[in-house]
């Protein structure tokens, strides 16, 4: 079945350094892939999402491409702020026309001043 | 102003008691879910309905049972055979696209 994989956390990182957090997903089809956040004691946000190949998705500085070849979609940000600080969930839906997602764990960022 | 709803923010459940989570939704989507957050394992889906009148067990769905009279409304009930029901919940909704809103959630603890 699908399934999605990420880097365990917590990532602890100062405010400004460049940020990676790896996601890989196993799956049939093509399905669309997204990256939600949470900040504590609140829902889940959808940061950004790519619903096919090469696509790039970005908001508020956060950047993923969907890499068919190596079934990954990392989030990457330039420059965190503490701001940032919050639980990030990788996410993809089925290809079978129905939106059922299946999420990873979730990797906690820290950033510090 | 559009959104979801769920209520309480947080309940207390003594050993023995069955209670109901509120779902409230005027986004006008058709399809609604139920997930379980505990810590280190993401989120785990309990039940979810792709339009009123039907529901399906999602991967945990053991010791809950859910209602979907209104296509606005998806209470959750957590039930007594529910063992270990300790756990933040969200709910989440779908429309046309296939990005789910959620909720702000509710956590339960079990006194």
């Amino acid at each position: 079945g699908n399934s999605v994989t990420q880097m365990e956390g917590p990532v602890t990182l100062s405010e400004e350094a460049f940020l990676t957090i790896n996601c890989t997903y196993t799956a049939t089809g093509y399905p669309s892939l997204f990256w939600y956040v949470q900040y504590p004691g609140e829902g889940l946000q959808l940061l950004l999402k790519a619903t096919k190949a090469d696509d790039k998705g970005s908001n508020k500085g956060f950047e993923a491409t969907y890499r068919k070849e190596t079934t990954s979609f990392h989030l990457e940000k330039g420059s965190v702020q503490v701001s940032d600080s919050a639980v990030y969930f990788c996410a993809l839906s089925g290809a079978n026309g129905f939106q059922k997602l299946v999420f990873g764990t979730g990797t906690r960022l820290l950033v510090s001043p | 102003d559009g959104g979801i709803t769920q209520s309480p923010k947080y309940l207390f459940r003594k050993e023995g008691q069955n209670v109901t989570l509120s779902c409230e939704q005027n986004l006008n989507h058709d399809a609604m879910y139920w997930y379980r957050q505990d810590p280190g394992q993401g989120l785990r889906l309990i039940y979810y309905s792709q339009i009123v009148n039907d529901f399906q067990k999602g991967d945990i769905a053991e010791g809950y049972s859910v209602s979907r009279e209104k296509k606005e409304s998806f209470p959750l009930t957590v039930t007594s055979a529910q063992k270990n029901p300790t756990a933040f919940y969200l709910c989440a909704t779908t429309g046309q696209g296939d990005e789910q809103f959620f909720g702000p959630g509710t956590r339960l603890t079990v006194l």
